[in-house]
């Protein structure tokens, strides 16, 4: 049974960067056929599909237009996990962020969801 | 357009079958499949249906879903208290070039 459980703060300053970790069990970071994912949760927005990295012979990286600039989605091999670095926060990025495992873009596991807020 | 587009709100008593719809256009819906998640109050999504019509193990098959053209629909029969939740679309967009979530439609049970 594939788990993903996710850390991180929940406030951070405007300007500053969002960062959060997705710790993979179940599965590995280097499976060749899933990808591990990004996606947040906001009332304005409703569910936005961030980005995700995957491994197939090397690391690749999707990003949404939306946040493309000011994201960076990188595995931790060491520790089978993945993380979520957001730039130049505003108040608009406040959601609930989760991490998704997909299968082609079927999102099958999620983790429990982190609220952070963008607030000085 | 990049959207797709759900009714906010849906009800029905149960044992009922209800139906959920979900716009889109020929950038998402024409060119690829939907997949529909279940939100239950305070919970993560959960996959419901993936490819237009299969459901993951574990889920009911008072669930099912269809898709034709630009359009598709997640129906629910034998509705159950336990389904009153939130409801998304979601479809990979050629124009956003990732994915793409229905705006989401909270069914109410009465």
């Amino acid at each position: 049974q594939v788990q993903l459980q996710q850390s991180g703060p929940g406030l951070v300053k405007p300007s500053q960067t969002l960062s959060l970790t997705c710790a993979i069990s179940g599965d590995s970071v280097f499976s060749n056929s899933a990808g591990w994912n990004w996606i947040r949760q906001s009332p304005s927005r409703g569910l936005e599909w961030l980005g995700r990295t995957l491994y197939r012979s090397k690391w690749y990286n999707d990003y949404a237009l939306s946040v493309k600039s000011r994201i960076t989605i990188n595995p931790d091999t060491s520790k089978n996990q993945f993380s979520l670095q957001l730039n130049s926060v505003t108040p608009e990025d406040t959601a609930v962020y989760y991490c998704a495992r997909d299968i082609g873009f079927d999102f099958d596991y999620w983790g429990q969801g982190t609220l952070v807020t963008v607030s000085s | 357009q990049s959207v797709l587009t759900q009714p906010p709100s849906a009800s029905g008593t149960p044992g009922q079958r209800v139906t959920i719809s979900c716009s889109g256009s020929s950038s998402n819906l024409g060119s690829h499949t939907v997949n529909w998640y279940q939100q239950l109050p305070g919970t993560a999504p959960r996959l419901l249906i993936y490819n237009n019509n299969q459901r993951p193990s574990g889920v009911p098959d008072r669930f099912s879903g269809s898709k034709s053209g630009t359009s598709g629909s997640l129906a629910i029969s034998g509705l159950q208290s336990e389904d009153e939740a939130g409801y998304y679309c979601a479809a990979w967009d050629d124009s956003l070039n990732g994915m793409l979530f229905g705006g989401g439609t909270k069914l109410t049970v009465l």
